[in-house]
């Protein structure tokens, strides 16, 4: 089954504590998105990558890393998670980088930092 | 201002009536727009790209104006499996940037 799939779902942790939200994709996409929904902000686009060792910024990125050593993983790293980053957060990928695609998500995951 | 701006509803319809969202863009350049639905608590999910000649689905209509730059999603026939916030989506083009609006929540009712 094509999917994108996050780890861990739900997660509660303590302020400046690393961690790792990984995103996976079977589907040999190109382009992969991290983003955070908030109420009333909606989506906001944390990083992207457009290939394997290709990423960038998206309107939200401090705080956050990334990596895309492989083409079907893209995790996301909290360094020093702190209160403002509690949040639900989604992983997409898409086939390619054109602007016209479908982007799909993985079912999320809800941080809570304490 | 925000990229993307939506009223956030909720839209209270009854079975079978029809309803309409409009979902404004503020950058003239974006290139292309979609409706995604999203039901309580899960991951947003494709309803429809948008065309600038209008476009068609079933029941769901999704219109482009780009010289006031709105898009509409008009829902016919509304149905209880309806319920759901939509979400109007903006890329301006550069190298992939996506812009979601807040969601439009509706719900259809017996």
């Amino acid at each position: 089954e094509a999917q994108v799939t996050q780890n861990p779902r739900y997660l509660i942790t303590v302020t400046g504590k690393k961690l790792t939200v990984t995103c996976s994709q079977n589907m040999n996409h190109e382009y992969m998105s991290w983003y955070r929904q908030d109420p009333g902000l909606g989506l906001r686009q944390i990083y992207y990558s457009m290939n394997v060792e290709v990423t960038d910024k998206g309107d939200v990125p401090e705080g956050y890393k990334v990596s895309r050593k492989e083409k079907r993983n893209f995790p996301l790293i909290l360094e020093s998670p702190s209160p403002n980053q509690t949040s639900l957060y989604f992983c997409a990928s898409s086939s390619d980088a054109s602007p016209y695609n479908e982007q799909f998500f993985g079912p999320g995951t809800r941080l809570t930092v304490l | 201002r925000k990229e993307v701006e939506q009223d956030p509803g909720p839209f209270n319809v009854p079975e079978g009536a029809t309803v309409a969202f409009n979902c404004t863009y503020s950058n003239s350049a974006s290139q292309s727009f979609f409706w995604y639905r999203q039901d309580c608590r899960k991951e947003p999910k494709l309803l429809m790209s948008v065309y600038s000649s209008g476009n068609e689905d079933g029941r769901f209509t999704a219109q482009l104006n780009r010289a006031s730059q709105y898009i509409s999603l008009l829902i016919r026939d509304s149905k209880l499996s309806d319920s759901a916030t939509y979400l109007c989506v903006v890329n301006k083009g550069n190298f992939n940037k996506f812009y979601f609006g807040s969601g439009t929540k509706l719900n259809v009712k017996p």
